[in-house]
Order: C-alpha cells, then sequence, then structure tokens
C-alpha cells in the first residue's frame, strides 16, 4: 500500500510568487491535514480537510489555503510568498474523522522562498 | 503554542545502550503519538497512546502515558546508528471536531557506533 504521496519535493520560488502543494493521500484515507515545520516554530498545523470540507485551521493568514478533491487529494496554495514561508511542508493523512486515527505523513515538500 | 514539550532536547548515547526521552504537555488529550524523523525527511510514525491506556510496546519501542502527571515517556532499547533521528510527541485534544497534532520542539538523539 502506498504511503502519503507530495509533490514536488523541493521547489524554490521569489517573493511575491506563489506556490502549490500537492498531497496524495493512503488509498482509502479520507482525511488530509498539511503542517508547517521551520527551525524557528517546529511544527505547526495549517488546516485538516474531510469530504471536501476544511474541518480545522491553523492560526496563519488568509495566504495560506487549501482544498481537497473528491477522490481525497489534497492541494495547498500560498499566495504572495515571504521569505518565513521557507520550510517543509508536510502533508499527513488518516482514515476518517473518528477519533483515536493514527496519522501518517508524507515525505514533505521543501520550498525555498528567495 | 506547543502543547508538548520533549526533555532532553538533545540525546548521545552509544550503540547497544537504551535512550529515554519524555513529553510533557498541558491539557487534556485524546491520544498522543510519537514520531521519528530523520534529516531532511518526513515523519515516521512510531506508536499512538490512547489517553485510557498506561504502556504500549511497539518492537524495542516501549511508551508509558501518565494522565495524572500530562507526561509520557519514550524508550528504545538497544539503540542502533539507524536510530539517529529527531523523535517528537505530538497530541490530539478530546474534541472530535479538533483531531489535529500539536508537537512538542522534539529530541535530537544520535547513536555513536
Amino acid at each position: 500500500k502506498a504511503g502519503v504521496t507530495q509533490t514536488p519535493r523541493y521547489l524554490i520560488k521569489t517573493r511575491g510568487q506563489q506556490v502549490t502543494l500537492s498531497c496524495s493521500p493512503i488509498s482509502g484515507h479520507r482525511s488530509v491535514s498539511w503542517y508547517q515545520q521551520t527551525p524557528g516554530q517546529g511544527l505547526q498545523f495549517l488546516f485538516e480537510y474531510f469530504s471536501e470540507t476544511q474541518r480545522n485551521k491553523g492560526n496563519f493568514p488568509g495566504r495560506f489555503s487549501g482544498r481537497q478533491f473528491s477522490n481525497s487529494r489534497s492541494e495547498m496554495n500560498v499566495s504572495t510568498l515571504e521569505l518565513g514561508d521557507s520550510a517543509l511542508y508536510l502533508c499527513a493523512s488518516r482514515m476518517d474523522s473518528s477519533s483515536g486515527n493514527t496519522i501518517y505523513f508524507g515525505e514533505g515538500s521543501w520550498l525555498t522562498v528567495v | 503554542s506547543q502543547q508538548g514539550e520533549e526533555d532532553p532536547q538533545a540525546l548521545s548515547i552509544q550503540e547497544g545502550e537504551n535512550a529515554t526521552m519524555n513529553c510533557s504537555y498541558k491539557t487534556s488529550i485524546n491520544n498522543l503519538q510519537w514520531y521519528r524523523q530523520n534529516s531532511g525527511r518526513g515523519l515516521v510514525h512510531l506508536i499512538l497512546i490512547r489517553s485510557n491506556e498506561r504502556e504500549k510496546h511497539s518492537g524495542r519501542l516501549r511508551v508509558t502515558l501518565d494522565t495524572s502527571k500530562k507526561s509520557s515517556s519514550l524508550l528504545i532499547t538497544a539503540s542502533r546508528a539507524a536510530d539517529t533521528a529527531s523523535y517528537f510527541c505530538a497530541t490530539v485534544l478530546p474534541l472530535s471536531n479538533d483531531y489535529k497534532l500539536s508537537f512538542g520542539a522534539g529530541t535530537t538523539v544520535t547513536v555513536r557506533a
């Protein structure tokens, strides 16, 4: 069974540009969430989607957005990039909305903003 | 703000020794999950322990949970060089509509050959 797949793995963008990251969850998993990891702030929750609906959102500005498609695949978008957006962006999936689920992570997308 | 805090921040041990790291958290939880991260890679799930459980094992890993002290520990026995990584605890709150992981800063473990 394939794990959580994220693309692209590495990318470099210029300040002011926008970026879209993609995530394919584990087959059968309906919930996808996104996390940002930086040396200064550590691992922080961005948002979670379940059945194409955003269920939960972390404390990030509106420049960070996401969506989920009917096949559970998800994308996150960051607009008007800032230097501080440079981070490892991790996608995670779990089976459904019930509590007690294990959350599985992908390898992440390394974003560098120059 | 981070819910979990790991202790120590860094740990260096000899191959074959045991490694113990602790995690403290602030509020009631639904479950607590431990993850490993090798440099530059994603997070690998190790163990999930629910709030009504006290101890779980998986191979060379042993996790304990003390909800009265709001703390958990991860023990790696007979460590190997491949165990060199950062280890994170993450808590999930009891609310079913707030299922997100709140991570600590992690413990960096170095296993010397």
